[in-house]
């Protein structure tokens, strides 16, 4: 069975530290990996795709296989970063083809 | 139009009502879901249609009957719900049923409360 785990439920950083949310997953076949956001009041927001290895609002990610992992990533925290991540795998095959499974979420928060 | 669109954003019924949650997107998306969330959990997995067919149940109760009457929209139909069933209901949509392409794109909710 596919498994997302974040291991930290709370993290707090300073503005223009570096932050990183860890994230490892459990999944049989070659998974397909999301970075979600969640502020305050706003509905689930896509942040990062593992297949566009794009940067956006300064966050990357990487997936590294051997240690499945997919851990996001910013140089310099800002306090409009503070929100929910949720890290999520989708499964590309089998009976689950197209669920979408979320680990426990991370709240971040930036001071000032 | 980008956008996941739910109707109602809250809902207030009894535990002997029938009400519907509705779900509409015009992005030409095959793939629809429903998502149950509680507070500060993540969404859980409740139902995936994919090309106007249900494809998972991840169990849900049988007072929750999905309906997906075209490709456009999703319906949830709510009977018999007990107060435990209390909770912000997620509708998304993907491009094709793994959101390889451009990921999930996800609702604003309906804020479930049972009396």
């Amino acid at each position: 069975a596919q498994r997302v785990t974040q291991p930290e439920k709370l993290l707090s950083v300073f503005k223009g530290a570096p932050v990183e949310l860890k994230c490892n997953y459990s999944y049989s076949g070659s998974p397909e990996l999301f970075w979600y956001v969640q502020y305050s009041r706003q509905r689930l927001q896509l942040l990062l795709r593992h297949i566009s290895r794009e940067s956006i609002k300064g966050f990357t990610a990487d997936l590294n296989k051997g240690e499945t992992s997919f851990h996001l990533k910013k140089p310099f925290a800002q306090e409009e970063d503070s929100a929910m991540y949720y890290c999520a795998l989708s499964n590309a095959g089998g009976t689950s083809y197209g669920k979408l499974t979320f680990g426990q979420g991370t709240i971040l928060t930036v001071h000032p | 139009d980008t956008e996941v669109t739910q109707t109602p954003k809250h809902l207030v019924m009894g535990m002997t009502n029938k009400k519907s949650l509705k779900c509409e997107q015009h992005m030409g998306h095959r793939a629809m879901y429903w998502y149950k969330q509680k507070a500060k959990k993540p969404p859980e997995l409740m139902f995936v249609y994919s090309y106007e067919k249900l494809s998972i149940n991840e169990s849900v109760p049988s007072r929750f009957s999905p309906e997906c009457p075209n490709s456009s929209l999703l319906n949830l139909h709510l009977h018999a719900l007990q107060p435990e069933d209390s909770a912000l209901y997620l509708c998304a949509s993907s491009q094709v049923p793994t959101g390889e392409s451009y990921g999930y794109t996800f609702g604003s909710g309906t804020r479930l409360t049972v009396v």
